[in-house]
Order: C-alpha cells, then structure tokens, then sequence
C-alpha cells in the first residue's frame, strides 16, 4: 500500500498566487517526520522544509510552510507569493523507524508545478 | 566540504553486464540510501542502510545488492543489468531533519 500520497500529478498557478500541495502519509510508527523536496529541472534535489510528529508547531522556512494535520495525517506545503523560480517538481517524503534503528526514508510520486506569468 | 559524492555520473550498459554505483558521504551520517527515479513514479527506494553494518530492503530491491563498506561508503550494485533499471539513481544520506542527495547517476541499460 502506498504510504505517501500526492494526488496533484501536475498543477498551474499564476505568479504571486499563493500554492498549495498536497501529501498524506500512513504510518503506525509514533515517531516520523516529513519533507518537501524540489527538483528543478537540472534535477538536483533541493530541501525545503522538516516537520517531526511530536512537534507542536507548524514548520516554516521563509516562503514554505508545512500545514501539518495529524489526525487527517496530511503535511501540505504552501509555498507563500509564488515566483517565476518555483516551477519544478515536489516530491513530500516521510521518515519512520529511526527510534527502532530503522531509519526508512520513502518518498511519494511527486506534484509538477508550473507558474504562470 | 564535498557532502555526498556518487560515481559514475553517466553510464551504459549491455543487459547482461554488471557495474557497481559508488557512494560517499564526509558528513559523519549513520544513514544512507539509495534511490531509482522514473518519470510518474517519483523516488523509489532501492536500499537503505540504517548504520555501518546493516542493510535493508525498501521499496524496490529485486535486482541489486549493495554493500555499506564502512561509515562513509555504500555502494549498489547491479549484478545483470536489464533494461527495466535503466533510471536515474540518486545516493542520499541523513542525521536527524536533512536528507543529503548526490548528484545523480543516469543509466543506461540497451
């Protein structure tokens, strides 16, 4: 069963308008964290933002925020006052078993973003 | 400071051949993965190794083997390449809220 969802395969969005992406996660493991990745088309994988389960707070990293939902268990990105630069892939990705010394990092399908002059 | 190095970064092979992709990290990290990325099909997770010592499956083990030669390093290897591993194959490693990704290496399998 898939673990990491993003339902968005591909989106469009105007400049400056603010973007929303999707990711829901399962897991039973008590302890896990979540992640954004870009890819820009010269593929390197760029970090973007980090949110652990037992954090009481909502990530932010400048334009990024994680709006983290844990019983609905999703950790949507929003980017803020999207740019020109923004258009890439995102891929959300979770870390679960590092308590049990496991560390499992599985990522999901990715979301393509264009945005639009 | 050098992060995460994997070699080769552009590779063909005949099916049936071998090769082994080299991964290095100078960051002092417990953990290391390797990846395969297809279009529609996001990052897949080949192997994973937890601490110098171990390994594990993920997602997509069928066809490599890999070997955590020591802290730094921790290779994949393809025993008899076939065309369906013809990816892109990315190394990562991660301490804590990071994952830290090589460069990528695109094979080729004919």
């Amino acid at each position: 069963a898939q673990k990491i969802t993003q339902t968005q395969p591909g989106m469009f969005v105007q400049e400056k308008e603010a973007v929303t992406l999707d990711c829901t996660y399962d897991t039973s493991d008590p302890s896990y964290g979540l992640f954004w990745y870009k890819q820009p088309s010269s593929g390197e994988m760029i970090f973007l933002i980090y949110q652990g389960s037992y954090d009481q707070q909502n990530a932010t990293e400048g334009r990024y925020s994680l709006n983290f939902q844990k019983a609905r268990k999703s950790a949507n990105l929003v980017i803020s006052a999207s740019q020109l630069g923004d258009s890439a892939m995102y891929f959300c990705a979770m870390r679960e078993g590092w308590m049990n010394r496991d560390d499992k990092i599985i990522f999901g399908k990715g979301t393509r973003l264009h945005i639009l002059p | 400071n050098a992060g995460v190095t994997q070699t080769p970064k552009f590779q063909v092979l005949k099916t049936g051949q071998s090769m082994t992709l080299q991964c290095a990290q100078d960051m002092n990290h417990n953990s290391m993965y390797w990846y395969r990325q297809d279009p529609g099909m996001g990052l897949r997770l080949i192997y994973y190794s937890a601490s110098e010592g171990t390994t594990d499956k993920g997602e997509v083990p069928n066809g490599y083997n890999v070997s955590r030669l020591n802290k730094r390093e921790f290779s994949l290897r393809l025993e008899s390449a076939a065309p369906s591993q013809t990816s892109v194959y990315f190394c990562a490693s991660s301490e804590g809220e990071k994952l830290f990704f090589g460069s990528g290496t695109q094979l080729s399998v004919l």
